[in-house]
């Protein structure tokens, strides 16, 4: 079974607009983290927002905001405000096992949004 | 950012030819992972290591051997490459004490690889 499922392999968005990247996972560890990565067209991947399993608020990280929903599963990413700079692929990733502890990662397949004018 | 080198940044290669992936860290980070990104598929652990000379194989780690003789340098190798092996390679590296907060992982530039 897939530990991270991305389902949107693209999504358009307004500028100025939210948009909300969906991401569900899979683990019978109590301990896990999940985060979003954004990868532009350069190339690089970039550390976004984290969120772990233990964490009772949502994350927050400027316009980036996780919804977690634990009965669910599920780690969806909502930009707001979105910017032309927003266009980029977006990954869905969860560390399994406790924070610290040697942990392998596991991710999605990754969500391209694209930002219209 | 985490120091994190990846060389050579592209390659373009013969089936059949080894091909060797160096990962150079300046940051001590105990754990060293290598990824192979392939549209469609995210990205994918090839291998992993937890220590000098300590590896284990990841999900698609046939036809890929790795090796770590110091802290800074994690090498993947392609004994011999093939078309299937064209992709983008991240190395990345993570520690749970000098990453404290999330123990996330950091990331190189990556290294684009063609094999003809």
């Amino acid at each position: 079974a897939q530990k991270i499922t991305q389902t949107q392999p693209g999504m358009f968005v307004q500028e100025k607009e939210a948009v909300t990247l969906d991401c569900t996972y899979d683990t019978s560890d109590p301990s896990y983290g999940l985060f979003w990565y954004k990868q532009p067209s350069s190339g690089e991947m970039i550390f976004l927002i984290y969120q772990g399993s233990y964490d009772q608020q949502n994350a927050t990280e400027g316009r980036y905001s996780l919804n977690f929903q634990k009965a669910r599963k599920s780690a969806n990413l909502v930009i707001s405000a979105s910017q032309l700079g927003d266009s980029a692929m977006y990954f869905c990733a969860m560390r399994e096992g406790a924070v610290y502890n040697f942990n392998k990662f596991y991710f999605g397949s990754g969500t391209k949004l694209n930002v219209k004018p | 950012d985490a120091g994190i080198t990846q060389s050579p940044r592209h390659k373009v290669t013969e089936t059949g030819t080894p091909v060797t992936l160096r990962c150079h860290q300046t940051e001590n980070h105990r754990y060293m992972y290598w990824y192979r990104q392939d549209p469609g598929h995210g990205l994918r652990l090839i291998h992993y290591s937890y220590g000098v000379k300590d590896t284990d194989k990841g999900e698609v780690s046939d036809g890929y051997s790795v090796s770590r003789s110091k802290t800074e340098d994690f090498l993947l190798t392609l004994e011999s490459a093939t078309s299937s092996q064209t992709s983008v390679y991240f190395c990345a590296i993570s520690d749970p004490i000098l990453a404290a907060s999330y123990n996330e992982q950091f990331f190189g530039p990556g290294t684009r690889l063609t094999v003809l």
